[in-house]
């Protein structure tokens, strides 16, 4: 089975400060992995995904991820941040469907992160 | 296009009642799913439709959850005798064959009184 850890489930920071949210996973086989984000009472929203091939990945927003698989791990990042990406940014993975597609996300707990003027 | 729609976007119910939720997937989407989010629970896998193959139940926390997709497009989650912890929001989404990410819609919010 698989499963997601985020680390830190809120992270403050100043505007134009550099930020980087952490996720780390447990699978046996190769997975996707995903960042989606929640804005106050909206729905989930893709930041970026991994499927395959480059393991640097750029997302919506000026976002980015890394892929390691040595170390398991996802981290999100971005350079410098805005008051408006003040969001819950969750970490999903999931097993390819043998149909193509994917199979269930398994997400983990979130990570609030706030921007201060 | 038009993205995932759910209905109704918040519902409130008297514990003992039975609820329908209703999902209108992504045209041309062909895997469905149902989560729900909760302040105790996170966000949680319920159940997976993918084209015409058996439906993936396993996250369904009781006999008292079902839900069905008709025609291969639009998804009702049903739950029997509602309980206070069944109050949260639930999340539908779509992907399409050979896609990867999966399309959330608004949810909806139900609370159980």
């Amino acid at each position: 089975a698989q499963s997601v850890t985020q680390l830190d489930s809120q992270v403050p920071v100043f505007e134009e400060a550099p930020v980087e949210l952490r996720c780390n996973y447990s699978s046996s086989v190769s997975v996707y992995l995903f960042w989606y984000v929640q804005y106050p009472n909206q729905g989930l929203q893709l930041l970026l995904k991994y499927l395959s091939g480059s393991t640097l990945v750029k997302g919506i927003n000026g976002f980015e991820a890394e892929f390691n698989k040595s170390q398991t791990s996802f981290h999100l990042r971005k350079p410098s941040v805005h008051i408006s990406d003040t969001a819950e940014y969750f970490c999903a993975v999931s097993l390819g469907s043998s149909q193509g597609g994917s199979e269930k996300l398994v997400f983990g707990k979130g990570t609030k992160l706030t921007v201060n003027p | 296009g038009a993205g995932v729609s759910q209905s109704p976007s918040n519902k409130v119910t008297e514990k003992g009642k039975d609820v329908e939720l209703r999902c209108d997937p992504i045209s041309g989407h062909t895997a469905l799913y149902w989560y729900r989010q909760s302040l105790g629970q996170g966000l949680e896998f319920l159940i997976y439709f993918q084209g015409n193959s058996a439906p993936d139940k396993s996250g369904l926390p009781s006999d008292r959850f079902s839900a069905e997709r008709t025609g291969g497009s639009v998804s009702t989650l049903t739950i029997q005798r509602t309980q206070q912890e069944d109050s949260a929001v639930y999340l539908c989404a779509s992907s399409f064959m050979g896609g990867g990410e999966q399309y959330f819609g608004p949810g909806t919010r139900l609370t159980v009184t």
